[in-house]
């Protein structure tokens, strides 16, 4: 049984370009999060979805940060005009269910803007 | 007031000892608790969940909560060097997220 996959495993922008970063969930998981980590930091919850709706997005920048969910393929977060400080792990996990709250971590995506 | 907090550490202790790791939260109402090791470089890897009062064991490992007291810790007993790692506690709150303390790093001394 695979588990959560993501990639790029790393990811190199020049500042001002887009950033898009893909999640797979474990197969028969339908909830996806994405965190941030910055060296040194916690990990800060940034959006919740499932299958095609947001469901909770109150960590998520409000201007240039975008995700979705689409019903076919993976979980995508987009950053638009990547600055310097964007430069952090992106953390995908998934779970099976609401009920269920045990998330399952893929293995980041490293965001290096230039 | 952070919603989660850990010791930052580091905690040290020499292998074969018992590690104990401690958390608290400042959801009263919060119902779901985690722990996560994180190696560095690493994704979160969950160790344990804990949903009631009392003590919950797995292998080497034993979570405690308290809810009276909002605090959860983790137990490793029989340390050894490949323990060495930073330790997320994450508490499930009453609002529906997810919130991860800033993690506490242990060194297991061989």
């Amino acid at each position: 049984n695979a588990g959560v996959m993501q990639n790029p495993r790393h990811l190199v922008r020049r500042r001002g370009q887009e950033a898009r970063l893909r999640c797979s969930p474990m197969k028969g998981h339908s909830h996806v999060y994405w965190y941030r980590q910055l060296p040194e930091e916690g990990l800060k919850f940034m959006v919740y979805l499932q299958k095609e709706n947001i469901i909770d997005e109150s960590g998520m920048p409000k201007e240039r940060f975008s995700a979705e969910f689409p019903k076919e393929g993976p979980s995508i977060l987009r950053i638009q005009q990547v600055v310097r400080g964007d430069s952090a792990a992106y953390f995908c996990a998934s779970s099976p269910t609401y009920t269920n709250y045990e998330q399952y971590f893929g293995p980041g995506t490293r965001l290096t803007v230039t | 007031q952070k919603e989660v907090e850990q010791n930052s550490g580091p905690l040290s202790v020499p292998e074969g000892a018992i590690a104990s790791l401690n958390c608290t939260y400042s959801d009263r109402g919060s119902q779901s608790f985690f722990w996560y090791r994180q190696y560095s470089g690493k994704s979160p890897e969950l160790i344990m969940s804990i949903y009631s009062n009392g003590d919950k064991e797995d292998g080497r490992f034993t979570a405690q909560l308290n809810k009276a007291s909002q605090y959860v810790s983790l137990l490793i007993r029989d340390s050894q060097p490949s323990d060495s790692a930073t330790y997320l506690c994450a508490v499930f709150d009453t609002g529906n997220q997810f919130y991860f303390g800033t993690g506490t790093s242990l060194t297991v001394i061989p």
